[in-house]
């Protein structure tokens, strides 16, 4: 298995620029998670899913959007790019709902976005 | 809202000694607890998690953690550290389901030779 697997793995974008970040995993999980990482914070949720067509926000979804239209794929899209979005962003998943007691959320290595 | 906090941003410490990395938490309800490890370049991964029961917790790579309710804090220790253990720590409070699952700003760890 490959796990959970995000790309690109670095990115430079303009302001206003849009883009989408990939993440797929091969582990048939049903939740699937988007995070991003700002220096010296710790991870805040932008958006889950619960199921393929079955999105829902985190803490921090403005600026952002999510489809979920197989179970392997979870892209995040980007649509107007600001310096605020420059992050690490990193996907995650887990078979069961959250990181229950049989269960682990897995991390992709991440994307190490720039907006400039 | 709930909250975590981990007041040592950075800790230095001497390979073969013991350490301990604190974790106090906010949470309305009974917290489901976390600790992750980050390693430069690298995602998270899972030390340890406490639900219920033990309040003492075990996890990989020879941690463990204590739950201890009435100080909201869930500590991590290892009674020796190796060159390899160092890294990022993040100590994690949620629920069940995902949504409500807050991290803390993470303890940079730096071992010495």
């Amino acid at each position: 298995n490959a796990g959970v697997t995000q790309t690109p793995k670095f990115r430079i974008l303009k302001i206003g620029q849009s883009m989408t970040l990939q993440c797929a995993q091969d582990m048939n999980h049903n939740y699937m998670y988007w995070y991003r990482q700002d220096p010296g914070m710790g991870l805040k949720l932008i958006y889950y899913s619960v199921g393929a067509g079955i999105t829902d926000k985190g803490e921090v979804p403005n600026g952002y959007n999510v489809s979920r239209s197989t179970t392997e794929d979870f892209p995040l899209r980007l649509e107007l790019a600001a310096p605020s979005q420059t992050s690490v962003y990193f996907c995650a998943s887990s078979y069961l709902p959250g990181p229950t007691s049989t269960d682990t959320q897995y991390f992709g290595p991440g994307t190490r976005l720039t907006v400039l | 809202a709930q909250s975590v906090t981990q007041p040592d941003i950075h800790i230095t410490v001497s390979e073969g000694a013991s350490l301990e990395l604190r974790c106090n938490y906010s949470y309305g309800a009974t917290p489901y607890l976390f600790w992750y490890v980050q390693s430069p370049g690298q995602g998270l991964q899972l030390l340890l998690k406490y639900f219920s029961g033990d309040t003492l917790v075990q996890g990989i790579k020879g941690f463990e953690a204590e739950f201890k309710r009435s100080q909201s804090s869930f500590n991590l220790r290892k009674p020796s550290v190796h060159w390899s253990d160092a890294a990022e720590y993040f100590c994690a409070v949620g629920d069940n389901y995902g949504q409500n699952f807050v991290f803390g700003p993470g303890t940079r760890l730096s071992v010495l030779p």
